[in-house]
């Protein structure tokens, strides 16, 4: 079965310092989104992205937040300047259509810590 | 603006027996809406997707069902199994858009 491929599984930074994690969504996928899981909270919609550019984003998305599809395969969320309210799990997913009419398939997630 | 909420928040059975989680939501105008398991300290595994147009969804033990019109979901599991211990979230669509509200969940613990 087709997977959304998430690296680095666990990264940790210091206060401060960008990091950029990484997905490889379903290859026949048009929409791709980044969702975070601070401990023992909900999950929560960051950002939706299509044809190149966001088609939706959160209050939680502010300017020290960017995403990006490099390439045909990859889709990135980059954190400009890590805060230790930072650290969570990050999701990505991806659905065929807009509306997710054959779900949602989301990777197994970055934990990101910021010390 | 959608909002889900789950009940129960927790829950502790003995193997075998038959449960049910419920999922609550504000918003009915939603074309689907979709459980999924999450492990301790992973990621979310989808479980079953229910469309409007649907009442029911079954995959193996597990059976969903959807009622728009009174905004509720219920996943059943039958013959609850210790390998079942997970957090279950339901998560439906905000409106007609593309990004997705997810309950708290419902911890469940299947004791052998």
């Amino acid at each position: 079965e087709p997977e959304v491929t998430q690296t680095p599984s666990h990264q940790v930074t210091q206060m401060g310092q960008e990091v950029i994690l990484r997905c490889v969504p379903i290859s026949n996928h048009l929409y791709f989104y980044w969702y975070r899981q601070i401990l023992g909270q909900k999950v929560e919609f960051l950002v939706s992205f299509y044809n190149n550019e966001i088609s939706e984003k959160s209050e939680i998305f502010d300017d020290q937040f960017s995403v990006e599809r490099p390439d045909g395969s990859n889709f990135t969320l980059k954190i400009r300047s890590t805060k230790l309210e930072d650290s969570a799990m990050y999701f990505c997913a991806s659905s065929e259509g807009m509306t997710g009419s054959s779900g949602y398939t989301f990777g197994s997630g970055t934990r990101l810590t910021v010390v | 603006k959608q909002e889900v909420t789950q009940i129960p928040a927790a829950l502790s059975v003995p193997e075998g027996e038959n449960l049910v989680l419920n999922c609550s939501f504000t918003d009915s105008a939603i074309y689907n809406l979709q459980w999924f398991r999450q492990d301790p300290g992973k990621g979310l595994t989808s479980l079953l997707l229910i469309q409007s147009s649907q009442r029911e969804q079954t995959s193996g033990r597990l059976n969903a069902s959807l009622d728009k019109s009174s905004g509720r979901s219920t996943l059943y599991i039958a013959a609850s199994q210790p390998g079942d211990s997970a957090t279950y979230l339901c998560a439906a669509p905000s409106g007609y858009g593309n990004k997705l509200v997810f309950g708290a969940g419902t911890i469940l613990r299947v004791k052998s």
